[in-house]
């Protein structure tokens, strides 16, 4: 039982260039979410995607792009990444969401460092 | 700004005693959660309290929510060095008709043997 993973585990890159980073659950969980941690901000929210083809912006967006063709994954796209996006990515997947919010299972998480 | 903020936002504490978290929001809600992350890895769902409960118990875990003072607690008891976590309250709020999580900075806990 996989259930959600990342990849890359560690990434490091230069400003101006663009990296993914790949969830992918094995649950076939209807919603999915990237989050950004940082030091005295815990968790907040990038995107989110109730279903496939459906996706949409949470508090931080800015810069960040994705995408969900298929339900098991979630890939997240910085197009030109700066230095106030170096910081640790989780992926998260739920059952539901809508009118009850439910547990959400979170990956490993990624730590990307931008130069 | 954030919904939930937890207090304090770090605690040291020896094996075997309780350790007691704090977790306060500003608006109404449906649920809140309790989150536990060990460093360096994803966060780990501890247990849910709806808005119409004021207790709930799993294991040595023990949450209260208090709705009319906007704030919840989490206990652990019995404490163990396992336990040394950051722990996060998290707390729904409704945006674009989707009701999602907003989580608080966490709290630190240190348990020593």
């Amino acid at each position: 039982d996989a259930g959600i993973t990342q990849s890359p585990r560690y990434k490091i890159t230069e400003t101006g260039r663009q990296v993914t980073l790949m969830c992918h659950q094995t649950w076939s969980h209807s919603y999915m979410f990237w989050y950004r941690q940082d030091l005295g901000h815990g968790l907040r929210l990038i995107y989110y995607s109730a279903a496939a083809d459906i996706t949409d912006k949470g508090e931080v967006p800015d810069g960040y792009v994705v995408s969900r063709s298929k339900t098991e994954n979630f890939p997240l796209t910085l197009e030109s990444a700066t230095r106030s996006q170096t910081s640790v990515y989780f992926c998260a997947s739920s059952r539901g969401g809508g009118a009850s919010t439910d547990t959400q299972y979170f990956g490993p998480g990624t730590r990307l460092t931008v130069l | 700004s954030q919904q939930g903020e937890e207090d304090p936002q770090a605690l040291s504490i020896q094996e075997g005693e309780n350790a007691t978290m704090n977790c306060s929001y500003k608006t109404s809600i449906n649920n809140l959660q309790w989150y536990r992350q060990n460093s360096g890895r994803g966060l780990v769902h501890l247990i849910l309290i709806r808005s119409n409960e004021r207790e709930k118990h799993s294991g040595r875990l023990r949450v209260t929510l208090d709705t009319s003072k906007k704030s919840s607690s989490l206990l652990i008891t019995a404490s163990r060095a396992a336990d040394t976590a950051s722990y996060f309250c998290a707390t729904d709020a409704i945006s674009g008709g989707y009701n999602k999580l907003i989580f608080g900075a966490g709290t630190r806990l240190a348990v020593h043997p």
